[in-house]
């Protein structure tokens, strides 16, 4: 069973625009949370990340939204640039460990000039 | 530094043959990750280290898969005997004191 969904394969925005990415998570334990973004024949990079003590945060055009209650994260790009067209993948982790992030599948972001 | 490097880049062989793929994480990183990707799937742990010591295996598939980590520098995973549906993307990770993950850019697996 999937503990970090990210239902939406792909996504598709207008270059200025806002960009929404989404993520679920069923596990409660979980209190750190990360944005990576992979380009093709990369490996993921680090973007942003958010604890669970934050419902917020922001770093230049990107950032993040926790809502503990509903179990959901959004990264929000604004504005959405060309550049920014890859693949978002949504992690947590739990008890400060250093070790499993649990991953979600991605989602495929294209930003079209 | 350099980063995560991974080799080979690409690695296509045959079923049944074997299959070694190579890591060098980033110095004074204490815990390295084995990760697969496919679109099945997405990013799956298969293992990881701390300190050269593994941790918990218990993504790995099956059997034919193993992995080493004989010095903080160096760490494999072999597959043995390989087959099609081991073809994906592999990723070599490393991480020092906070949960960031820095990731190689993967080796492109494909089994014939």
């Amino acid at each position: 069973d999937q503990q970090v969904k990210q239902n939406s394969p792909s996504l598709s925005v207008q270059e200025g625009r806002i960009s929404i990415l989404n993520c679920d998570y069923t596990n409660s334990m979980f209190d750190y949370f990360l944005w990576y973004k992979k380009y093709p024949a990369e490996g993921p990079t680090f973007l942003i990340s958010i604890s669970s003590i934050k419902d917020k945060n922001e770093d230049g055009r990107f950032t993040v939204f926790l809502n503990k209650s509903a179990k959901h994260l959004s990264l929000h790009i604004v504005p959405s640039q060309p550049g920014d067209s890859a693949v978002y993948f949504c992690a947590a982790n739990y008890g400060g460990s250093q070790g499993n992030l649990i991953f979600g599948k991605g989602t495929k972001l294209s930003v079209k000039p | 530094d350099a980063g995560v490097i991974q080799s080979p880049r690409h690695e296509v062989t045959e079923m049944g043959q074997e299959v070694t793929l190579r890591c060098k994480p980033i110095s004074g990183h204490d815990y390295l990750f084995w990760y697969r990707q496919t679109m099945m799937r997405g990013l799956e742990l298969l293992i990881y280290f701390n300190n050269n010591v593994p941790i918990d295996d218990s993504g790995m598939p099956e059997d034919r898969f193993s992995a080493k980590m004989p010095n903080a520098s160096f760490s494999t995973l072999k597959i043995q005997p390989s087959e099609p549906r081991d073809s994906a993307v592999y990723f070599c990770a490393s991480q020092g004191n906070d949960e960031k993950l820095f990731f190689g850019s993967g080796t492109q697996l494909s089994v014939l």
